[in-house]
């Protein structure tokens, strides 16, 4: 089993529309979760981190971590197909940080 | 300061050379990362400093990959005799250590080898 999961994609959606991407996660102890928006060819930037249970609001991202389910989501409303790109979920223990293969988003005008 | 930079961005080498990649994280962050990433995946943890201390470095690195924090500021990570396979994305990342939510970490643009 992969430490870090996510669904490789792409995803598709409409302008205006919700994404929702999803990652789990293996190790138990994983501290702090991290979202990544990356461009191709480009390094990963960091859009988002939560690390306590529910809901954190920025903007037009929200991260939702479920602990006890090992999950963590991204939602992006209202999405631009300026939010096209590769999102990386990355899991933090002690100091290190795990990355899944990330998930294609493809925001379609 | 404005943030995690790398030198250089593009490095074009033949198999069997040495190279050498620099990196100067965010001024007051003593945790500093080295990571590979591949077309199609994220980014593959090599190494980690805290300060200039190297912490931990990955058993899928080989001895011909070495790094060095020297004084605790910029980091050198050099690959010695270069293999096709090493062909990748070499990416610097730094934070600092976790106080409260302080543990956001910052990547550089990244240093594209390809060995020819």
């Amino acid at each position: 089993q992969k430490e870090v999961e996510q669904n490789s994609g792409p995803l598709s959606v409409p302008e205006g529309a919700i994404a929702s991407l999803n990652c789990t996660y293996s190790d138990r102890g994983s501290q702090s979760f991290f979202w990544y928006r990356q461009y191709s060819g480009k390094s990963p930037e960091l859009i988002m981190f939560i690390y306590s249970n529910g809901d954190k609001e920025d903007g037009r991202f929200t991260a939702q971590l479920n602990k006890a389910s090992q999950y963590v989501s991204l939602l992006i409303r209202d999405s631009q197909p300026s939010d096209s790109a590769t999102y990386l979920c990355a899991v933090r223990g002690t100091y290190k940080y795990i990355f899944g293969t990330g998930t294609r988003l493809k925001v379609l005008a | 300061d404005t943030g995690v930079s790398q030198d250089p961005r593009h490095k074009i080498t033949k198999r069997g050379q040495n190279v050498t990649f620099r990196c100067d994280p965010i001024s007051e962050h003593n945790r500093l990362y080295w990571y590979r990433q591949t077309l199609g995946q994220g980014p593959e943890f090599l190494t980690y400093f805290q300060n200039e201390a190297q912490l931990e470095k990955s058993r899928l690195l080989s001895d011909r990959f070495s790094a060095e924090r020297p004084k605790g500021s910029f980091s050198t990570l050099e690959i010695q005799r270069t293999e096709q396979g090493d062909s990748a994305m070499y990416l610097c990342a730094s934070s600092l250590a976790p106080s409260g939510s302080n543990n956001e970490q910052f990547f550089g643009p990244g240093t594209r080898l390809t060995v020819l």
